[in-house]
C-alpha cells in the first residue's frame, strides 16, 4: 500500500523567510515521489520529482526536496518565500512512475508581506 | 501550445442524474488520466487510458466509467450521481504510459450534485 502524509494543512511564512512543507510517505516498494502546486482555479503543476536518482532534487521556482529513506520523508523547501508562492502544495507517491499517483491532503501556503 | 483542456468548467446536476466530462490532451500526448478532488482533499486516481485502452483503475464504483477516442481525447461518465460525487474532476495527459513521463493537468471540471 502507498500513502503520503502532509503535516500541517496550513503554513504561513513571511516574505523572504524559509519555506518548509513536510511530507512523509509509506510505500512497499522504492517509491517515485512528487510535489505539485495548485493555484486557485487551476490544475496541478509539477514542481519536482524523485525517481531514485539523486536524493536532493531541484525543481522549478527555486524549490527543492530531499529524499530521506531512513525517515521516509520528502520535505519541500525554498530558501526565500515570494508572494507568488502562495498556493496549495501536494505531495504524491507512486510505485509505478508518473501515473497512478497517490496524493496527500495538501498544505496551503500563505506568504505574509 | 494549448495545454490540457476540459469541458465544461462548471456543472450542476441533481442526484440520480448522469454526467459526462470531457478532456482534450496536449497535442501528441497519448495517455490520459482522471482524478477526483473533493474539497479539502488531495486528488484521487480514477482511471488511466493509453492508446484507447484502460491501463489503470482506482478504487471507484462501477458508476464511474471512461473511454478514450482515436484522437486521444477522453470522456469520464458518472451514472446515478450521489451528493458525494461533488468534486473537482481533473484530467491529466502524458506522452505515453512509461513511468517517467510527467503528467500535465487541466484546470478541472467542478461538479456540484444537489
Amino acid at each position: 500500500a502507498q500513502s503520503v502524509t502532509q503535516l500541517g494543512s496550513h503554513v504561513s511564512v513571511s516574505e523572504g523567510a524559509l519555506v518548509l512543507l513536510r511530507c512523509n510517505y509509506s510505500s512497499s516498494v522504492p517509491p517515485y515521489l512528487f510535489w505539485y502546486v495548485q493555484y486557485p482555479n487551476q490544475g496541478l503543476q509539477l514542481l519536482l520529482k524523485y525517481t531514485s536518482a539523486a536524493t536532493l532534487v531541484k525543481g522549478i521556482n527555486g524549490f527543492e526536496a530531499e529524499f530521506k529513506k531512513s525517515e521516509t520523508s520528502f520535505h519541500l523547501t525554498k530558501p526565500s518565500a515570494h508572494m507568488s508562492d502562495a498556493a496549495e502544495y501536494f505531495c504524491a507517491v507512486s510505485k509505478t512512475g508518473a501515473n497512478n499517483l497517490f496524493f496527500g491532503t495538501g498544505t496551503r501556503l500563505t506568504v505574509i508581506p | 501550445d494549448a495545454g490540457v483542456t476540459q469541458s465544461p468548467t462548471h456543472l450542476i446536476k441533481t442526484r440520480g442524474q448522469h454526467v459526462t466530462l470531457r478532456c482534450s490532451p496536449i497535442s501528441g500526448h497519448k495517455s490520459v488520466s482522471w482524478y477526483q478532488q473533493v474539497l479539502g482533499q488531495g486528488p484521487q486516481f480514477i482511471f488511466q487510458y493509453y492508446e484507447k485502452e484502460e491501463r489503470g483503475r482506482g478504487n471507484f464504483p462501477d458508476r464511474f466509467s471512461a473511454r478514450q477516442f482515436p484522437n486521444y481525447s477522453s470522456e469520464l461518465n458518472v451514472n446515478a450521481l450521489l451528493l458525494g460525487d461533488s468534486a473537482l474532476y481533473l484530467c491529466a495527459s502524458s506522452l505515453s504510459a512509461p513511468r517517467d513521463n510527467e503528467q500535465f493537468f487541466g484546470p478541472g471540471t467542478r461538479l456540484t450534485v444537489l
